[in-house]
């Protein structure tokens, strides 16, 4: 079976960094994803890791690390159209993947 | 280019009775999944669709089938109704299936069950 982790809710501020993490436990790894998910909305993806390291892309960046079972979304320079939530989706030894319950991020000016 | 599109957007139904849901698929992906995703939490993967059969199942009971067409549009159905089938039912769909590939979802169907 799998475990994922994620903190229910975090707040931040307009023009910041946040850090939104993600600890899993599963028996097989074949990558990790994020994806962003607004109110009444479907989820659109964010990001994909499989290695470990760092993934950048534009003011979302992604890190894991296999070895620890760890994983983070860091957004720069916040928005107000960032609050959301934030999906984190590991894909273990079934191939499919699974989903923790989401970390709601709430922007204030 | 449409992209994944799921009807009726909302659905209500009472204890007992069966509701079937609706899903087109991205132009050009074949693999159709479903999720049920509850109030708070995260989408729980129910199951996946390849060329007309089911290639796997999350732990739902029998009580939720499915099914998919040859144009790979998908239907989700649930039988004998419970007040915990409440809930937001999404369907993603995908290219291959392949474990790398990002999944493209629907907005949800939202079936309240009183």
């Amino acid at each position: 079976g799998q475990n994922i982790d994620q903190p229910t809710e975090m707040t931040a501020t307009e023009g910041a960094i946040v850090q939104i993490n993600c600890t899993y436990q599963t028996s097989g790894f074949n990558g990790l994803f994020w994806y962003q998910q607004h109110a009444g909305e479907a989820p659109t993806f964010l990001s994909y890791n499989v290695l470990d390291g760092l993934e950048e892309k534009g003011r979302f960046s992604s890190f894991l690390s296999r070895s620890k079972g760890y994983s983070y979304l860091l957004l720069k320079e916040l928005q107000m159209k960032d609050s959301a939530s934030y999906l984190c989706a590991v894909v273990g030894g079934s191939y499919i993947p699974t989903f923790g319950r989401g970390t709601s991020l709430i922007v204030h000016p | 280019d449409a992209g994944v599109t799921q009807s009726p957007t909302h659905l209500i139904k009472t204890r007992g009775q069966q509701v079937t849901l609706r899903c087109s698929p991205k132009s050009g992906h074949d693999t159709v999944s479903w999720y049920q995703q509850a109030l708070g939490q995260g989408p729980q993967f129910i199951f996946q669709y390849y060329e007309e059969e089911e290639r796997q199942r999350g732990n739902f009971p029998d009580r939720f089938s499915g099914h998919q067409f040859p144009n790979y549009s998908s239907e989700l159905n649930v039988n004998a109704l419970l007040l915990g089938d409440s809930a937001l039912y999404l369907c993603a769909s995908s290219l291959t299936g392949a474990t790398n590939e990002k999944l493209f979802f629907g907005s949800g169907t939202q079936l309240s069950v009183l």
